[in-house]
């Protein structure tokens, strides 16, 4: 079955940069794409980029394309989002998600980013 | 930008029942929505896509209906595994979120 895996939680310091995984199983790596979205608690979701596993192509919300580098490593089927200079607007949960049936078809579990000092 | 205006935000209903939400888009999103479930500590789960194909393993209790920029999705036959937040998606142009709908069981 498909699964996305992502780890639980991150603890970062403000002005750090942070990069979290989602490995991917059960389905072909290089013929989904990879979104990955955000979370601010009590908000709603932001649609923050994707990347083609196929062949590293890469889409960027605007608003995001100072912030975050979306990365793969084929060889294990896992996509990486980096998000750098971290502020307390970034903590916030962080799902990646596979485009499937047109649209997003199976997502993670999440991602959840603390910045704190 | 392409804006989705869900509502409500939140809705109690009780066993048995039928609820309906709606997305508004701020322009022509030719059926291209989808609906989900979202539980707390879980990854949000596809119920509907292209306004009413439902996923396969989605029970018949959920639909979806709409085109232009009005869209709706219900769910009749309320049980008590329905209680979730429930959001759109747009996906004709990039992707946009409708802001969500908590639904709890009176």
């Amino acid at each position: 079955q498909v699964q996305l895996q992502q780890p639980g939680a991150e603890l970062v310091k403000p002005g750090a940069s942070v990069k979290m995984s989602c490995k991917a199983s059960g389905y072909t790596f290089t013929s989904y794409w990879i979104n990955w979205v955000k979370q601010r608690p009590g908000q709603g979701l932001e649609w923050i980029g994707d990347i083609y596993p196929g062949r590293g192509i890469t889409n960027y919300n605007e608003k995001f394309k100072s912030k975050a580098t979306l990365t793969l490593d084929t060889s294990s089927s896992t996509a990486y989002m980096q998000l750098s200079s971290l502020t307390s607007e970034d903590s916030a949960v962080y799902y990646c998600s596979r485009r499937g049936a047109g649209t997003m078809d199976y997502w993670g579990q999440g991602t959840s980013v603390i910045v704190s000092s | 930008d392409i804006q989705m205006t869900q509502s409500p935000s939140s809705l109690s209903a009780s066993l048995g029942g039928r609820v309906t939400i709606t997305c508004k888009a701020s322009q022509d999103i030719n059926k291209y929505i989808a609906w989900y479930q979202h539980k707390p500590g879980k990854g949000p789960r596809l119920l509907i896509h292209y306004t009413s194909t439902l996923q396969p393993g989605i029970p018949s209790r959920f639909s979806g209906s709409g085109s232009g920029r009005d869209y709706s999705f219900s769910i009749r036959s309320l049980e008590p595994e329905d209680i979730a937040t429930y959001f759109c998606l747009q996906y004709d142009i990039l992707w946009t979120f409708g802001g969500g709908t908590k639904l709890e069981i009176k």
